[in-house]
């Protein structure tokens, strides 16, 4: 079942704005990444906080994290065309009876930055 | 390098026929595992492997089997094609002692 639940489904903005997408999940993580899909490819890492971190920067990017309401967020500023892709989020967790952790996915944030 | 390659890209079978998708991996990683991604559900586990010859089973791994005799390459078997495994595989692979997963570019599978 999945782990994380990213908010909105979908999401429409100009170029030069600011796009936020939320992450909620239900239990105890390791770490917490996000990942980008531009369409009919595979994923691409793009940012991993762990889960004793509260905000985490690279370039653009901007990710914040909640565990005492089990909830990130992604924030892509100034954000171009070329950022139009799907944006999950991802859960980092080890499961009851086993030494190694798994990662569980959200169903995505389809991203759209108009011209 | 090249990274995860999986093949075929795409694909597209019969009810009741079996297939192989194959993906190798060419960065030592110890730990392969194999998703399937369908519209609104994200992507979900089918199996995973931690190393050579040991293997597990993910959230959705009826009707699939896999196998792991050396690092480098971990197939994908369907045993008898239904239109439910219609999807998109995606392959992945990290270190044991990492965090990030390293995706293939997807292979695109119609049941029908």
């Amino acid at each position: 079942s999945q782990q994380g639940e990213e908010d909105p489904q979908a999401l429409s903005i100009q170029e030069g704005e600011n796009a936020t997408m939320n992450c909620s999940y239900k239990t105890s993580i390791n770490n917490l990444q996000w990942y980008r899909q531009n369409s009919g490819r595979g994923l691409v890492h793009l940012i991993l906080i762990r889960s004793n971190e509260r905000e985490k920067h690279s370039g653009r990017l901007r990710v914040t994290l909640d565990t005492s309401k089990k909830s990130s967020s992604l924030l892509i500023t100034a954000s171009r065309a070329a950022d139009t892709a799907s944006y999950f989020c991802a859960t980092d967790r080890v499961d009851r009876g086993s030494t190694l952790g798994r990662l569980y996915f959200g169903r995505g944030t389809q991203l759209t930055v108009w011209p | 390098n090249a990274g995860v390659t999986q093949t075929p890209k795409f694909q597209v079978l019969k009810t009741g026929q079996s297939m192989t998708l194959q993906c190798a991996q060419d960065m030592n990683h110890e730990y392969m595992s194999w998703y399937r991604q369908d519209p609104g559900m994200g992507l979900r586990l089918i199996h995973y492997s931690v190393g050579a010859g040991i293997t597990d089973q993910g959230e959705v791994p009826n009707g699939y089997n896999v196998s792991r005799s050396t690092t480098e390459d971990f197939p994908l078997r369907l045993l008898s094609a239904a239109p439910s495994q219609t999807s998109v595989y995606f392959c992945a692979s990290r270190l044991v002692s990492g965090n990030t997963i390293y995706f293939g570019e997807g292979s695109w599978l119609t049941v029908v």
